[in-house]
């Protein structure tokens, strides 16, 4: 149990465009996600936290505009990067609590990541 | 500020040989920690956490660790390492800011290289 994916594993993009990554719980109600980025060879920076019907707070730094972030149910969190550039280029990750499951408080799922290489 | 650091940024160890990889905590209030390993171009798999009881909790993949108040410590050890344990390793502590509002803090991580 306690699943989390995420699709597409890997994305390479033209710059300027626009690229969509979806989170999913697989077998769990998540309100609550959580995106990460991470570059080579360095800890997992929170970018913002997802809560399922209203708006993410975004960490200090993160531009909301540029990272839109969508939670539309409670298995389901988008992340767009709008107008993406080269320095987007990163490993994103989410995850999701289980909102129900008293068995699993307090834990965070991780997804598998979504490698984004943008030229 | 609440933060984690995890001093050592490769361990090198033996196979067989047992593996310490340490973690300290700065948290305001009690202090929920956790280990997680990352695999190469992988997300990050949940080993173990400390939330409150025994100060020594047992994980997954044979792993441990000892939560040490006094050290402000949770440091992971496994008693004999294999070649399949090298990886990412992350520590991380939940931060409980104002609002009710918390987060996960990581540490920087620490890699984990198992020689045969």
């Amino acid at each position: 149990g306690a699943v989390v994916s995420q699709h597409p594993s890997w994305v390479i993009c033209k710059s300027g465009t626009s690229v969509k990554i979806e989170c999913r719980s697989l077998d769990f109600q998540a309100t609550t996600m959580f995106w990460y980025r991470q570059f080579p060879k360095q800890s997992l920076m929170l970018m913002a936290t997802s809560n399922e019907g209203s708006k993410a707070t975004y960490e200090q730094g993160v531009e909301k505009d540029k990272f839109l972030i969508n939670h539309a149910s409670l298995t389901l969190s988008t992340l767009t990067v709008t107008s993406a550039h080269p320095e987007d280029s990163s490993f994103y990750i989410c995850s999701a609590r289980d909102s129900l499951n008293g068995r699993t408080p307090h834990e965070q799922f991780f997804g598998p990541g979504t490698r984004l290489t943008v030229l | 500020a609440q933060s984690v650091a995890q001093p050592e940024d490769q361990v090198n160890v033996a196979e067989g040989n047992p593996l310490t990889v340490k973690c300290t905590y700065s948290v305001s209030g009690n202090p929920y920690l956790f280990w997680y390993v990352q695999y190469p171009n992988r997300g990050l798999q949940f080993l173990l956490k400390y939330i409150t009881g025994d100060n020594l909790v047992k994980g997954s993949y044979g792993f441990e660790a000892e939560f040490n108040k006094s050290q402000t410590s949770f440091h992971l050890k496994k008693p004999s390492a294999l070649v399949s344990d090298s990886a990412l390793y992350f520590c991380a502590v939940r931060a409980w800011l104002s609002g009710g509002y918390n987060k996960l803090i990581f540490g920087a991580g620490t890699r984990l290289a198992v020689h045969p």
